[in-house]
């Protein structure tokens, strides 16, 4: 069965330092998301991609984050200048249609330090 | 302002016992609902959606769902729990239309099984 794969599944960096995590969504799918889940705390919402630019964005997606779909299979976000309360559970979902339901991977633990 | 609330925070259960867990939402335009489980250290998989139709929904491992308009939930259910359900039950709520889509989230239900 088709899966969103998550690239790494945990990572480690330092405060300030550049971090890109990697998605790739199934591939007819045609819409992408990225939400972050902090530790005991709800799944909250980061960005929406889609025919390769932002569709809507949360109010926690600031300048220190982007997204790229940089070929016809990768979904990448980055942030430029990591923060300890960027630590979280990052996850990555895409769709083939407006009307059916997100399809998560399985997530990517930013431990930041 | 949009939102779901998950009230329990935490559930205990006994294997075999039967299951609710509640959902409420507030929501601008006709929702579409979804129930998500999340075991330790994985992700989010779908257990149910509500799209439109017959508002008692079936999904996946036996569990339930029915949506109930007047009072903006949608609760899960579940007969009889089996050890394996003891997760984090998340409750979503979303439009969908055009490119948008994102969800909005619950704080989520933890459920322990007690043998």
């Amino acid at each position: 069965e088709p899966e969103v794969t998550q690239t790494p599944s945990h990572q480690v960096t330092q405060m300030g330092q550049e971090v890109i995590l990697r998605c790739v969504p199934i591939s007819n799918h045609l819409y992408f998301y990225w939400y972050r889940q902090i530790l005991g705390q709800k799944v909250e919402f980061l960005v929406s991609f889609y025919n390769n630019e932002i569709s809507e964005k949360s109010e926690i997606f600031d300048d220190q984050f982007s997204v790229e779909r940089p070929d016809g299979s990768n979904f990448t976000l980055k942030i430029r200048s990591t923060k300890l309360e960027d630590s979280a559970m990052y996850f990555c979902a895409s769709r083939p249609l407006p009307t059916t339901e997100a399809f998560f991977g399985q997530g990517t633990r930013l431990t930041v330090v | 302002a949009q939102s779901v609330t998950q009230p329990d925070i935490h559930i205990t259960v006994s294997e075999g016992a039967s299951l609710e867990l509640r959902c409420n939402y507030s929501y601008g335009a006709t929702p579409y609902l979804f129930w998500y489980v999340q075991s330790p250290g994985q992700g989010l998989q779908l257990l149910l959606k509500y799209f439109s139709g017959d508002t008692l929904v079936q999904g996946i491992k036996g569990f339930e769902a029915e949506f109930k308009r007047s009072q903006s939930s949608f609760n899960l259910r579940k007969p009889s729990v089996h050890w394996s359900d003891a997760a984090e039950y998340f409750c979503a709520v979303g439009a969908y239309g055009g490119s948008q889509g994102n969800l909005i989230f619950g704080k989520g239900t933890k459920l322990s099984v007690k043998p």
